[in-house]
């Protein structure tokens, strides 16, 4: 069975502080890797995306995401966190590479808050 | 100019009735979709449609009913709501390309749905 595991319901982590967002996950192949985040009362907004090559990839406001193979995570990452970066962040993934199926997986979501 | 655009933002209506959510994307992608954000803000998919065509079918109630009049359009409706309804529906689309798209999805702000 496929699915994402985000081990922390909250993250709290002081302004300028780095941060980091856990998510492992358990799919067949070799699955596209995906960060979105919701802002309150708002929809989904991708943040970034692995799907093959460099295993550190660079998203939107500054957000890195580092894929590991072997540990099956792909952590969401920032150097240094903003009080605008709290939101509920969710890791989701697409096992079926290269069909039409387009269907992804979400963890149950991580609420960050970055205090001043 | 909104991508993915969902109407109503709001419902609420009594157990027993029969609504529609409307969405419209103006991406030009070959795939929608609908998801369902519970209280406990879990994303789950429940319809994707490729080109028009019904192509997940996520073990919904009946009651539940998607249309998609062409591929900018996905439509859903329900039938004899119950309490268990309520949540925030999204929508969403893709570029799938037959297989070639990396799957990343954009989406609308959601509907939410009270049923009383």
């Amino acid at each position: 069975a496929q699915s994402v595991a985000q081990p922390e319901d909250q993250v709290n982590v002081a302004e300028g502080n780095p941060l980091t967002v856990k998510c492992t996950y358990s799919v067949s192949g070799n699955p596209y890797l995906f960060w979105y985040v919701q802002y309150p009362n708002r929809g989904l907004q991708f943040l970034l995306k692995y799907i093959t090559g460099d295993n550190l990839v660079k998203g939107s406001y500054g957000f890195e995401a580092e894929f590991n193979k072997s540990q099956t995570s792909f952590h969401l990452k920032k150097p240094s966190a903003l009080v605008s970066d709290s939101a509920l962040y969710f890791c989701a993934v697409r096992p079926d590479r290269g069909s039409t199926l387009g269907r992804l997986y979400f963890g149950r979501g991580t609420q960050l808050t970055v205090w001043p | 100019d909104t991508a993915v655009s969902q109407t109503p933002k709001y419902l609420v209506t009594q157990m027993g009735n029969d609504k529609s959510i409307k969405c419209e994307q103006n991406l030009g992608h070959d795939t929608m979709y609908w998801y369902k954000q519970d209280s406990k803000k879990f994303l789950k998919i429940m319809f994707s449609y490729n080109n028009k065509e019904l192509i997940i079918n996520e073990t919904v109630p009946n009651r539940f009913s998607p249309k998609s009049p062409d591929k900018a359009h996905l439509n859903l409706h329900i039938n004899s709501l119950e309490l268990g309804d309520s949540a925030v529906y999204f929508c969403a689309s893709s570029q799938e390309q037959g297989g070639q798209g990396t799957g990343e999805l954009f989406f609308g702000e959601g509907s939410r749905l009270t049923v009383l």
